[in-house]
């Protein structure tokens, strides 16, 4: 099936600063959707892309959908405690309406 | 807003139990989706239903069944649970055509 390599697979940063994290793809998907999961919760979709290189932001958080299409990147700005978490990408290639996931970025955030 | 909600938070069964994992969806999405999410692994799908009564086998359906017999519902049974389906089970639906799915609490299922 398709891979989705997500990096880094954790990061733990200082309050206040900016984060990357990008998947890559051995296969081109058509939509890439990045996802937020607290622990004990279930993943919260945060922003989803359509376009290759559409650039898309929700608050501090900004994605793109790589030209390529098979990466996509979601920067953090000014980050804040509550943005501990788990962050996944999710990607659609041509098989209808199943998603693949990476492997999740864990951001720790120190105040 | 969308709600999906799962039968149970945490769950402990015994090695060759039968098991029933439910799910509830409340915006008459057509499709809805079980996953199961191990660390590093991310999240690997085990079976999608589009409509009532019809399944699509995902990535690792072996041990895994599922029944829709009707739209608002999914569930996901573990027909003799081993230890190995030790996981977090989530849930998810989305409509049809879109595809952005939107996910459940999740159930930990412990098996001893």
């Amino acid at each position: 099936g398709q891979q989705l390599n997500q990096s880094p697979q954790s990061m733990f940063i200082q309050e206040g600063e900016d984060v990357s994290m990008n998947c890559t793809s051995s296969s081109i998907f058509n939509t890439w959707l990045w996802y937020k999961q607290e622990p004990g919760e279930g993943p919260v979709l945060l922003i989803a892309l359509y376009k290759a290189g559409e650039l898309t932001s929700n608050g501090r958080l900004t994605a793109q959908f790589g030209i390529t299409r098979k990466d996509s990147f979601l920067n953090i700005s000014a980050s804040i405690p509550s943005d501990v978490g788990i962050y996944f990408c999710a990607g659609r290639g041509n098989a209808g309406n199943m998603l693949t996931f990476g492997g999740g970025t864990r951001l720790m955030v120190k105040p | 807003d969308v709600k999906v909600t799962q039968s149970s938070r945490y769950l402990v069964k015994r090695t060759g139990e039968k098991v029933f994992l439910e799910c509830v969806q409340d915006m008459d999405h057509e499709n809805m989706f079980w996953y199961r999410q191990d660390p590093g692994l991310g999240l690997r799908l085990i079976y999608f239903s589009y409509d009532v009564k019809m399944k699509e086998k995902g990535d690792i359906p072996e041990g895994y069944s599922v029944s829709r017999e009707k739209k608002e519902r999914f569930s996901l049974i573990l027909e003799s649970a081993s230890t190995n389906q030790t996981s977090m089970y989530l849930c998810a639906s989305s409509p049809w055509a879109v595809y952005e799915q939107y996910f459940g609490p999740g159930t930990r299922l412990t098996v001893t």
